[in-house]
C-alpha cells in the first residue's frame, strides 16, 4: 500500500524558510511518476505548487517563482518542500501527492507563518 | 493559467437525493496527446482530499457506481446520485493539462 506522511515545524516566522518532508512508502519514488506538492489555504482555496519527478527533474508552480525548491533523498525515500522568504499568506496545510491522477495524498501538515 | 469555475459553491441535498456539480475551463483542457486531465476529488472534514475520477469519467478504484464525470472541452460535470451521509465534503476538479496545474475554488456538500 502506497503512504505518504508529511513531516516538519508547524510554526514558521515571517521571511524564513519553510522546510517540510514527505517520507513515501510502498513505493519507489525513483520507479514512476511525479512526486508533488499542494497546499490548501484557509476557507478551501487550492494550489499546486510544484513536483520533483521520478528522474528529479522539477517543475513549479510560477507563482511562487524563485521561492520554492523541492528536492529528494532516494536513500531515504523522500522528497523535500522549501519555501522560502514566507509570509502570513503562506500560512494552509501542505500536502505531498503522487501526481498523474492524484490517487495518493499524504494527511497534511498546518504550517502557520506568524511572529 | 487556467481558471476552473465551479458552481454551485454550495450544494444543499437530502439523503437519497442527487447532485450535480459543474466544472467550466477558461480553455479546453484537451492535451496534445489526445486525453483530457480533468479529475474530481473529494475532501471529506479532517481528511485529505481523495480521487474520484480521473480523466473525466473513470472512477478510481473502490469508488462506487454513483459517482458519475461527463464533459469535454471546457464544460464538466460530476453527478452524485443516491447521496449518503459519508458523500459530504468539498468537492474539486484539478485540470493537470496545462502548466500550472489549476484546481476549481470547491463545491461544499450538505445535508439538507
Amino acid at each position: 500500500e502506497i503512504q505518504l506522511q508529511e513531516s516538519g515545524p508547524g510554526l514558521v516566522k515571517p521571511s524564513q524558510s519553510l522546510s517540510l518532508t514527505c517520507s513515501v512508502t510502498g513505493y519507489t519514488i525513483t520507479s514512476g511518476y511525479d512526486w508533488s506538492w499542494i497546499r490548501k489555504f484557509p476557507g478551501n482555496k487550492m494550489e499546486w505548487m510544484g513536483y520533483i519527478s521520478y528522474s528529479g527533474s522539477t517543475n513549479y508552480n510560477p507563482s511562487l517563482k524563485s521561492r520554492i525548491s523541492i528536492t529528494r533523498d532516494t536513500s531515504k525515500n523522500q522528497f523535500f518542500l522549501q519555501l522560502n522568504s514566507v509570509t502570513t499568506e503562506d500560512t494552509a496545510t501542505y500536502y505531498c501527492a503522487r501526481a498523474g491522477s492524484f490517487a495518493y495524498w499524504g494527511q497534511g501538515t498546518l504550517v502557520t507563518v506568524s511572529s | 493559467d487556467v481558471v476552473l469555475t465551479q458552481t454551485p459553491v454550495s450544494l444543499l441535498i437530502s439523503l437519497g437525493g442527487q447532485a450535480s456539480i459543474s466544472c467550466r475551463s477558461s480553455q479546453s483542457l484537451v492535451h496534445s496527446n489526445g486525453n483530457t486531465y480533468l479529475h474530481w476529488y473529494l475532501q471529506k472534514p479532517g481528511q485529505s482530499p481523495q480521487l474520484l475520477i480521473y480523466q473525466v469519467s473513470n472512477r478510481f478504484s473502490g469508488i462506487p457506481d454513483r459517482f458519475s464525470g461527463s464533459g469535454s472541452g471546457t464544460d464538466f460535470t460530476l453527478k452524485i446520485s443516491r447521496v449518503e451521509p459519508e458523500d459530504l465534503g468539498v468537492y474539486y476538479c484539478l485540470q493537470r493539462t496545462h502548466n500550472p496545474w489549476t484546481f476549481g475554488g470547491g463545491t461544499k456538500l450538505e445535508l439538507k
